[in-house]
């Protein structure tokens, strides 16, 4: 079965310093697309970053990086100098092989930035 | 500047009454999906699309219908809205591609938050 797990309910960080967002997950599949999504009080979902099974480099995209551990099949999002705007609900994504793309997504972080 | 777009936003209305969630995306894209999402929880797959003429029923089971007879168009449909249908409704489109391109990546209108009283 196709999983994704996210631990941590809520996260508090102090503003302008590192957090990351733990992200495990489950697939028999050999290739696989693992997505984060940002989704503010507004409810609005908002693509951050992207990496694909086969990628030998961490993907990164700005303050955003993600930190893939294939054989623990973890896919931590990281936040460098995290900033107000960056308080919202974090979901980690994975689209399997089999299945037809479809999307699964985790429960979800609430990030709380303090200034 | 929004590509999918939802309307309406918010809707609350009887018990007992049809309802359609409209959705219409601008970009293109073949595959089209309808989210189900309770406040501050995770996303459940309802609905889907690959095209024009093709719909499949997602990972929780909806009484929800939807149509595909344009390829930005993708509406869902209740037919007799009940307290339980009470809940946000994402839409979501993307490129068909394969997923190691990135190609899956989801680009989702704003939502149409449902209550049924």
């Amino acid at each position: 079965a196709q999983k994704i797990t996210q631990t941590q309910p809520g996260m508090f960080v102090q503003e302008k310093e590192a957090v990351t967002l733990d992200c495990t997950y489950d697939t028999s599949d050999p290739s696989y697309g693992l997505f984060w999504y940002k989704q503010p009080s507004s409810g609005e979902m908002i693509f951050l970053i992207y990496q694909g099974s086969y990628d030998q480099q961490n993907a990164t995209e700005g303050r955003y990086s993600l930190n893939f551990q294939k054989a623990r099949k973890s896919a931590n999002l990281v936040i460098s100098a995290s900033q107000l705007g960056d308080s919202a609900m974090y979901f980690c994504a994975m689209t399997p092989d089999t299945g037809g793309f479809k999307t699964i997504f985790g429960a979800g972080t609430r990030l709380f930035v303090k200034a | 500047e929004a590509d999918i777009y939802q309307t309406p936003r918010y809707l609350v209305i009887g018990t007992g009454k049809k309802i359609t969630l409209e959705c219409s995306q601008t970009m293109g894209h073949d595959k089209m999906y309808w989210y189900q999402q309770d406040p501050g929880m995770e996303l459940h797959l309802i609905h889907y699309s690959y095209g024009v003429n093709s719909t499949e029923k997602g990972d929780l089971s909806s009484e929800s219908t939807v149509s595909r007879i344009r390829t930005e168009h993708f509406p869902l449909t209740l037919e007799s809205a009940r307290p339980s249908h009470t809940s946000q409704y994402l839409c979501a489109s993307s490129e068909y591609g394969g997923f190691s391109s990135g190609a899956n990546v989801l680009t989702f209108g704003a939502g149409s938050r449902l209550t049924v009283l």
